[in-house]
C-alpha cells in the first residue's frame, strides 16, 4: 500500500479561524486529490494536483485552498471555516491519473 | 454536468447470497477508466477494480465480479456467495469528464450489509 498520512487526524476549531490540512506521501505519486465525505453526498472533490505547483479545482471548492511546493506534500486551507466544512476530509494520490488512487486514513474537522 | 447514479443505497443479504451492486454514469469522453471502491466500517477507502472502457470483457477476480457496458454507461459489481466482511460501502468512480484532466466522480455509494 502506499505511504499516506494525513494530520491531524481529527480537529475542532471555531467558526471564523484558518485551518490547514496536510497531507503527506511517501511515494512520489504526481497525483494527488483531496476529497470531503458527507452523508448523502459520497465523496466530493475539492481540489487535486497534477503536479508540483499545479493544481485544479474539483466540484466543491469555494472556501478551500491548496498548495503543493513539494511532490510529496499536499495542503488544504480553509481560510476561514464555516460550520459547512465540518466534515471527514480525505487525502488520496495515484501514481499517473488513470492509475488507482490511494487514500489516507481522512481527517475529521469539526467546526463549531 | 457528468454524474454517476448508485441508486441503491442500501442492500441487506444473508451470508452467501449472491448481490450486484449498480452503477450507471454518464460522460462525454470516447476513452475513459472507471473504478470501484470500498470502504468498510473502519473507515479506509480501498481500491478494489480499474477498468478501461476500451475493454468490455467482464472481469472476475475471486468472489468478485464487474460487467461493464459501454453502450448502457453501466459498470455493475458483483459479489458471489456474500460473507460478513464484504459488509461495507462500495463507491463507483467514473471521470468528471473534463477532457485532459483526471478528475473523477464518485457516487453516493451503495451501503452493503451481510448478515450472518
Amino acid at each position: 500500500d502506499a505511504g499516506i498520512t494525513q494530520s491531524p487526524r481529527h480537529k475542532v476549531t471555531e467558526t471564523g479561524t484558518p485551518v490547514t490540512l496536510r497531507c503527506h506521501q511517501t511515494e512520489n505519486h504526481r497525483y494527488m486529490y483531496w476529497y470531503r465525505q458527507d452523508p448523502g453526498h459520497g465523496l466530493r472533490l475539492i481540489h487535486y494536483s497534477y503536479g508540483v505547483k499545479d493544481t485544479d479545482k474539483g466540484e466543491v471548492s469555494d472556501g478551500y485552498s491548496v498548495s503543493r511546493s513539494k511532490t510529496e506534500d499536499f495542503l488544504l486551507t480553509l481560510e476561514s471555516a464555516t460550520s459547512s466544512q465540518t466534515s471527514v476530509y480525505f487525502c488520496a494520490s495515484s501514481e499517473r491519473g488513470s492509475n488507482e488512487q490511494f487514500f489516507g486514513p481522512g481527517t475529521r474537522l469539526t467546526v463549531l | 454536468a457528468q454524474k454517476v447514479t448508485q441508486a441503491q443505497t442500501e442492500i441487506s443479504v444473508v451470508e452467501k447470497e449472491d448481490v450486484t451492486l449498480d452503477c450507471v454514469y454518464e460522460t462525454r469522453d470516447t476513452t475513459y477508466y472507471l473504478f470501484w471502491y470500498k470502504q468498510p466500517p473502519s473507515g479506509e477507502l480501498v481500491f478494489l477494480i480499474r477498468r478501461n472502457s476500451f475493454d468490455e470483457q467482464n472481469e472476475i477476480s475471486g468472489r468478485y465480479s464487474w460487467n461493464f457496458q459501454k453502450s448502457t454507461s453501466s459498470f455493475n459489481f458483483t459479489i458471489t456467495a456474500s460473507q460478513v466482511v464484504d459488509s461495507a460501502v462500495y463507491f463507483c468512480a467514473p471521470p468528471s469528464g473534463t477532457s485532459g484532466t483526471y478528475k473523477y466522480i464518485f457516487g453516493t455509494g451503495t451501503r452493503l450489509k451481510v448478515l450472518a
